[in-house]
């Protein structure tokens, strides 16, 4: 079964600071994973995909095969960025790209 | 651009009374898809339509219908309202045929009381 973890529900950090969402995944197969964000009063948007390995609003994220992981990281966070962010995952291919498994959310919050 | 189209976004129910959520889409998109989100466990995929006449299960379909008839519209019906029931719900489509894009574009959402 395919499965998506983000550890922390939480997390603060103060503007300017680095910030890394953790996301690890369990999936037999090769997965796409993706990064959505929800901001207040906006409906859920996809930030980036591991496929097309580009940087947005300074977020970045490397699909670890190894480590099963998809870590979201920006190295200097912004007020703009509090927000709550998803990690998802779906099958490669075919009809999997219509079933995606979303992890529990991170809320997070930058500080003035 | 509409985009992802859902309607109510706010409803009250008592149990037992059933109701459609409606989701709408103008992007062409194969795939639609309902999630329930609740806190502390992200969105669950309820059921998932891969084309018109083709509906599946996701991870919670209990208590929930569907049924695609066309490419647009893809309704929720909730058959016998439970106060478990109670969430936000999101319509979901992605994939177009013509540029293979994956993305999903969600709905603003419906937020739904059972009492």
């Amino acid at each position: 079964a395919q499965r998506v973890t983000q550890p922390e529900k939480l997390l603060s950090v103060f503007k300017g600071a680095p910030v890394e969402l953790k996301c690890n995944y369990s999936y037999s197969g090769s997965p796409e994973l993706f990064w959505y964000v929800q901001y207040s009063r906006q409906r859920l948007q996809l930030l980036l995909r591991h496929i097309s390995r580009e940087s947005i609003k300074g977020f970045t994220a490397d699909l670890n095969k190894g480590e099963t992981s998809f870590h979201l990281k920006k190295p200097f966070a912004q007020e703009e960025d509090s927000a709550m962010y998803y990690c998802a995952l779906s099958g490669s291919g075919g009809t999997s790209y219509g079933k995606l498994t979303f992890g529990q959310g991170t809320i997070l919050t930058v500080h003035p | 651009n509409a985009g992802v189209t859902q309607t109510p976004k706010f409803q009250v129910l008592k149990t037992g009374q059933s109701m459609t959520l409606q989701c709408a889409q103008d992007m062409n998109h194969e795939y639609m898809s309902w999630y329930r989100q609740d806190p502390g466990m992200g969105l669950r995929l309820i059921h998932y339509s891969v084309g018109a006449g083709i509906t599946d299960q996701g991870e919670v379909p209990n208590g929930y219908n569907v049924s695609r008839s066309t490419t647009e519209d893809f309704p929720l019906r909730l058959l016998s309202a439970a106060p478990s029931q109670t969430s936000v719900y999101f319509c979901a489509s992605s994939y177009s045929l013509r540029t293979g894009n994956t993305e999903a574009f969600f709905g603003q959402g419906t937020r739904l009381t059972v009492v």
